[in-house]
């Protein structure tokens, strides 16, 4: 009972410095997620796959890549982080995309950048 | 954009009593789907209950239930029967049917609220 696994957890980084946030799901899910949470808000969707191959943008993708070359995996790119990039981050995958289905989601990554 | 506002940022209860969550969003949509999450110290996101837009029937699952308002754009989520390990975040999130791209297809949450348990 895998279901949505984010590595690593915790991660400090410094200002410039580039990083993976790795996200596996085995539950054959189309839909894959990655969002952002910061103090006093709710999740912010960052970057979305509905298959293997297809990525597009959430509300705040600027900063972070994205790609799907399996179904199974999603990792998050920082390319150059910075202090702004400090939040918790979540991965979520959903079977199918309709929307009906509830998203399941990992345990989170907690990310400062110095 | 969808928009979800949970205006309460902090509720309290006693155990064994019942509260009631607010969210109302506003969205162009007639078709969408609305979900209460809860998020425990741990950081889980833990799916407490869902509602499609076109049911009319609120959805309800043990102990709790939502209060589905489509007219006035509103989505409670009712706990009864409170108990200690109901203590947590609760966040209210809508999603548009399907796929459409372009940044819209994910769920908006709310800013939540802090849910405490008074023993």
């Amino acid at each position: 009972n895998a279901g949505v696994t984010q590595t690593p957890k915790f991660q400090v980084l410094k200002t410039g410095q580039s990083m993976t946030l790795q996200c596996a799901q085995d539950m054959n899910h189309e839909y894959m997620s990655w969002y952002r949470q910061d103090p006093g808000m709710g999740l912010r969707l960052i970057h979305y796959s509905v298959g293997a191959g297809i990525t597009d943008q959430g509300e705040v993708p600027n900063g972070y890549n994205v790609s799907r070359s399996t179904t199974e995996d999603f990792p998050l790119r920082l390319l150059s982080a910075a202090p702004s990039q400090t939040s918790v981050y979540f991965c979520a995958s959903q079977q199918g995309i309709n929307s009906n289905q509830p998203q399941h989601f990992g345990d989170g990554t907690r990310l400062s950048i110095l | 954009a969808q928009t979800v506002t949970q205006s309460q940022p902090e509720m309290s209860v006693q155990e064994a009593e019942t509260v009631t969550l607010s969210c109302t969003y506003d969205t162009s949509e007639s078709d969408y789907y609305l979900f209460w999450y809860k998020q425990p110290p741990s950081r889980q996101m833990i799916l407490v209950i869902r509602q499609e837009a076109y049911k009319q029937q609120n959805a309800t699952e043990n102990r709790f239930s939502v209060n589905f308002q489509k007219a006035a754009k509103s989505f409670s989520l009712k706990i009864s029967d409170s108990q200690l390990g109901d203590a947590a975040m609760y966040f209210c999130a809508y999603r548009t049917p399907g796929w459409r791209g372009g940044g819209a297809d994910g769920l908006t949450f709310g800013k939540g609220t802090h849910l405490i348990i008074q023993p």
